[in-house]
C-alpha cells in the first residue's frame, strides 16, 4: 500500500540555519509527491510538488527532489527565517489515494 | 476567488450524539475531499467525490460516518453516533476536474474542530 514516513519533530533552528526535513515513501507505480505547510492559525497549503522521478519542486526558497531510487522527497532550505515557523507535511498521491505524513513542527528563533 | 468554506468551525458534543459538517468547495472544482486530522497526526483521507459520485471511500468508517454531495457542489459529512475517538479536525478540500492526477493542487478549508465528551 501507499505510505509516507517523515522525520518527527519538533525541530528548532536559529535564523539563517540550514533546514532538512526527511521524507520517505512506499508506493507502487509512480506517485505524485507534495510538501504542504500549515502556518500558525492558518489552513493547509501546498508548498511544492513533484510528479516524476528526478523532478525538483521549489517555492519560497524551499526545495525537494523526487528520488525514486531512495524513495525519498526530503525538504531543504538554505537559510530559514522566523516566518518559516510552521508544521510541514509530506504527502503522496497514487491511484486515488492521498497519504500524509505525521507532520514536522519547525520553530525558527531569531 | 473565494476559498473552501466550512461550518461550523467548532463543535462540542457528547458521545453517542450525532453531528454534521458542511463544506462548500471553490467554484468550479469538481473534486471534493473530506479528511480527518487527529491531534499530532497528518490528515487522513475519508472520502473523495468527483462531482456527485464517490471516487473512493475505503477509509470511511461506514458504520457511523456518512457523506453526500447531492448536487455536485457542497457536501455534508455526518457522524452518528459519535465516539470519543472521533475528536479531531475535519478538513474539506477541493481540486479541479482532473483531481490530483499530475500533481494538481488541492485547496483546504479552515476545518471544523470536533470535541466529543
Amino acid at each position: 500500500g501507499n505510505s509516507v514516513t517523515q522525520m518527527e519533530g519538533p525541530v528548532t533552528l536559529s535564523e539563517e540555519a540550514f533546514l532538512t526535513i526527511n521524507c520517505t515513501y512506499t508506493a507502487t507505480g509512480y506517485p505524485s509527491l507534495f510538501w504542504y505547510v500549515q502556518y500558525p492559525g492558518e489552513g493547509l497549503q501546498l508548498l511544492l510538488k513533484a510528479t516524476k522521478a528526478d523532478d525538483k519542486g521549489s517555492n519560497k526558497g524551499f526545495e525537494a527532489t523526487y528520488r525514486k531510487e531512495t524513495t525519498s522527497f526530503h525538504l531543504e532550505k538554505g537559510s530559514v527565517q522566523v516566518s518559516d515557523s510552521a508544521v510541514y507535511f509530506c504527502a503522496l498521491y497514487n491511484n486515488n489515494d492521498m497519504r500524509f505524513g505525521a507532520g514536522t513542527r519547525l520553530t525558527v528563533k531569531p | 476567488e473565494a476559498g473552501v468554506a466550512q461550518s461550523p468551525r467548532y463543535k462540542i458534543i457528547e458521545k453517542r450524539q450525532s453531528v454534521a459538517f458542511w463544506c462548500n468547495p471553490i467554484s468550479g472544482h469538481a473534486t471534493l475531499y473530506w479528511y480527518q486530522q487527529i491531534l499530532g497526526q497528518g490528515p487522513k483521507l475519508l472520502i473523495q467525490f468527483q462531482n456527485n459520485g464517490v471516487v473512493d471511500d475505503s477509509q470511511l468508517p461506514k458504520d457511523r460516518f456518512s457523506a453526500e454531495r447531492l448536487k455536485g457542489v457542497d457536501s455534508t459529512l455526518k457522524i452518528q453516533p459519535a465516539k470519543l475517538e472521533d475528536s479531531a479536525v475535519y478538513l474539506c478540500a477541493s481540486s479541479s476536474s482532473s483531481g490530483l492526477a499530475g500533481g494538481n493542487e488541492q485547496f483546504f478549508g479552515p476545518g471544523t474542530r470536533l470535541t466529543v465528551l
